[in-house]
């Protein structure tokens, strides 16, 4: 049973670019949450994805998008890109309705932005 | 605002001690209490996670301590081995919306 995987494992991008992440949740898992975690610091809720909405949202601006795809994988976007915005970007999924609110976590992505 | 507030940032013991880690709440509605394992340039791991119906959970050599009327809780770890070095992070949880702590970087000295 595979985990959470996300790709690309690292990016560069520079100022001003547009940049797409990818995840794909455990097997039986339909929400998927992205994380922001700079160095050093505890990860960050961007957004929740559940039936291909947009449930919830963290305090970050509308240059953060996101999809969720019927297969419940999902996708990251972020436009304009800032050098602030260099972080580990993860992914974690879990069950709605479920037994518990466990939310497992992918390798994330490591993107640095010059 | 900071949700949770985790305790210490940094902690170094020797192999075989028991290092504590505490966070502090504020949110009464949290229903989910979780701590994470992460080692450099990897996801966070789910260690253990524990709900205030019950004061203290056991898995292996990790343990919770949970204090609802302090809104605190806590991680212990017993027999701390050298590949216990990662960083922890507590977190809480309302729904399926995780709160999480800034972290504290543990070394476990042979």
């Amino acid at each position: 049973d595979a985990g959470v995987t996300q790709s690309p494992t690292h990016l560069i991008k520079t100022r001003g670019q547009q940049v797409t992440l990818r995840c794909s949740p455990k097997s039986g898992h339909d929400t998927v949450s992205w994380y922001q975690q700079a160095l050093g610091q505890g990860p960050q809720f961007i957004f929740q994805y559940y039936e291909e909405e947009e449930r919830q949202r963290g305090n970050f601006p509308d240059r953060f998008s996101g999809h969720q795809f019927p297969n419940y994988s999902s996708e990251l976007n972020v436009n304009a890109l800032l050098l602030g915005d260099s972080a580990l970007y993860l992914c974690a999924s879990s069950i709605t309705w479920g037994v518990t609110d466990t939310q497992y976590f992918g390798p994330g992505t490591r993107l640095t932005v010059l | 605002q900071q949700q949770v507030k985790q305790s210490p940032q940094s902690l170094i013991v020797q192999k075989g001690g028991i290092p504590i880690i505490n966070c502090a709440y504020e949110n009464t509605a949290f229903d989910y209490f979780p701590w994470y394992q992460q080692f450099p340039g990897k996801g966070p791991a789910l260690l253990i996670a524990i709900r205030p119906d019950v004061s203290e959970k056991k898995e292996g050599r990790f343990t919770i301590s949970f204090n609802k009327s302090a809104k605190q809780f806590s991680l212990h770890i017993m027999d701390s081995q050298p590949g216990d070095s990662a960083t922890y992070f507590c977190a809480a949880s309302t729904g399926n919306q995780f709160y999480f702590g800034t972290g504290t970087s543990l070394t476990v000295i042979p």
